[in-house]
């Protein structure tokens, strides 16, 4: 079975820092892989996900992530913050091909931005 | 874009009584509905997945006879949580996998069971 792990609980910084949230996964196969965020009182909302080609993949709000299959990580990165992408990340992950099938979040990365 | 509704958005109940929490896909088809509970600070734990029209998969550890899931139609899908008790407080999650693609998230339900 899958799993996911997700390094920093809790990050704070300041506008206009950059942001970099870890992820890493296990698994024997080849994977699908999405962050996911939650702005306080709303549902998830995917910010980007990668499926196959390059492993540079470009998301909503100005967030990327790189996956490198040789460290089993999928890095979450912002370049600038903004007080508005105060919120909560996950991380998660599914086996290629079980599109449909559960995905297997990470714990979580709460983010504070503070203006 | 699509869209889950998932109401009621906050419900609080007495100690021994149920609750029936709905989850609509509004311009799709959700032919599988993952049920999701969610604890402070902590990750998306999933409780159940349904397929239309099929009884549901529970995850180990979860109760269904508590736990009762509906998935009867390819719009609709309900968690009854069944003679609640303060441990089931929980913010509660739904999530449609269908015709749209992807993963679409309801916009959660906090239970409170007093």
């Amino acid at each position: 079975a899958q799993s996911v792990s997700q390094h920093n609980h809790h990050v704070i910084l300041s506008e206009a820092a950059s942001l970099e949230l870890g992820c890493n996964y296990s698994y024997g196969g080849t994977v699908n892989l999405f962050w996911y965020v939650q702005y306080p009182g709303q549902h998830l909302q995917l910010l980007l996900k990668y499926f196959s080609g390059d492993p540079l993949v470009k998301g909503i709000n100005g967030f990327e992530a790189e996956f490198i299959k040789s460290k089993f990580s999928f890095n979450l990165r912002k370049p600038s913050v903004q007080w508005s992408d105060t919120a909560e990340y996950f991380c998660a992950v599914i086996p290629t091909g079980a599109a449909g099938n559960k995905l297997t979040f990470g714990g979580g990365t709460r983010v504070l931005v503070k203006p | 874009g699509a869209v889950v509704s998932q109401h009621p958005s906050r419900v609080i109940c007495k100690s021994g009584t149920s609750v029936k929490i709905e989850c609509r896909s509004l311009d799709f088809q959700a032919t599988t509905m993952f049920w999701y509970r969610q604890f402070p600070k902590q990750s998306l734990m999933l409780m159940a997945t349904s397929n239309e029209g099929s009884k549901a998969t529970y995850e180990q550890g979860v109760e269904k006879d508590k736990f009762l899931i509906n998935h009867a139609s390819l719009t609709l899908s309900t968690l009854t949580v069944t003679s609640a008790h303060p441990e089931d407080s929980s913010f509660y999650i739904c999530s449609a996998y269908g015709t749209a693609g992807g993963y679409t998230f309801g916009s959660g339900t906090r239970l409170t069971v007093v």
